[in-house]
């Protein structure tokens, strides 16, 4: 089937700083790709969908400026997490399909982000 | 978008039949049931969907109720690697293509 992949798979930073993670469809194009975030414990919570070409579009409560989302390509969305601080640390997790149509998402291996 | 109802975990013995129910009494007409699985540390997986007839594939059967209130995803022979949490998911492929995730079931199974 259809691979979606992420990197880095963890990842550590200090607060303050900035994380980009990416996420990859490796045999299809995708022009739109999903994130979500994921606390222990808990479900996937929706927090933007990637439109490549243009603005992603975000969820209600979900800060742009903090969560950046570019998709410059058919085949990568990327999301920064700017000024990172320890209640940003969670599992972040992209999504997408071969096709607007197609009945299956596939979904990346997900990014565990630790900040301290 | 619609909500579905689940059970917030189940258990079951290694080689047993696994039913895990999903209720979604707000179900419109052209919501698909789609159901996926988590398994620790990853992203979700596809397992099945359906619209109205019950459905078969390698991984599960998904059964629908005739009024399609709920559903009733069926793993035939549980083993180890199928302990997860499983979705059970609305989508409308005519207006959203995004998924939502509800709390999930999460399945233990013993050996």
């Amino acid at each position: 089937g259809a691979v979606v992949s992420q990197h880095p798979s963890r990842v550590i930073c200090k607060s303050g700083t900035s994380v980009k993670i990416e996420c990859r469809s490796l045999d299809f194009q995708a022009t739109t790709m999903f994130w979500y975030r994921q606390f222990p414990k808990q479900s996937l919570m929706l927090m933007a969908t990637s439109n490549e070409g243009s603005k992603a579009t975000y969820e209600q409560g979900v800060e742009k400026d903090k969560f950046l989302i570019n998709h410059a390509s058919l085949t990568l969305s990327t999301l920064t997490v700017t000024s990172a601080h320890p209640e940003d640390s969670s599992f972040y997790i992209c999504s997408a399909r071969p096709g607007a149509l197609a009945t299956e998402a596939f979904f990346g291996q997900g990014t565990r982000l630790t900040v301290v | 978008d619609a909500k579905t109802t689940q059970p917030n975990s189940m258990e079951s013995n290694e080689e047993e039949p696994v039913h895990l129910p999903c209720n979604h009494s707000t179900i419109s007409g052209t919501d698909y049931i789609h159901w996926y699985r988590q398994l620790p540390s990853q992203g979700p997986e596809y397992v099945i969907h359906g619209l109205t007839s019950n459905v078969n594939n390698r991984m599960a059967s998904l059964a629908i109720a005739e009024d399609r209130k709920s559903s009733t995803l069926i793993l035939h022979r549980a083993t180890l690697r199928d302990a997860a949490v499983y979705y059970c998911i609305l989508r409308d492929v005519g207006y959203t293509d995004k998924l939502i995730f509800g709390t999930g079931t999460r399945l233990q199974v013993f050996p």
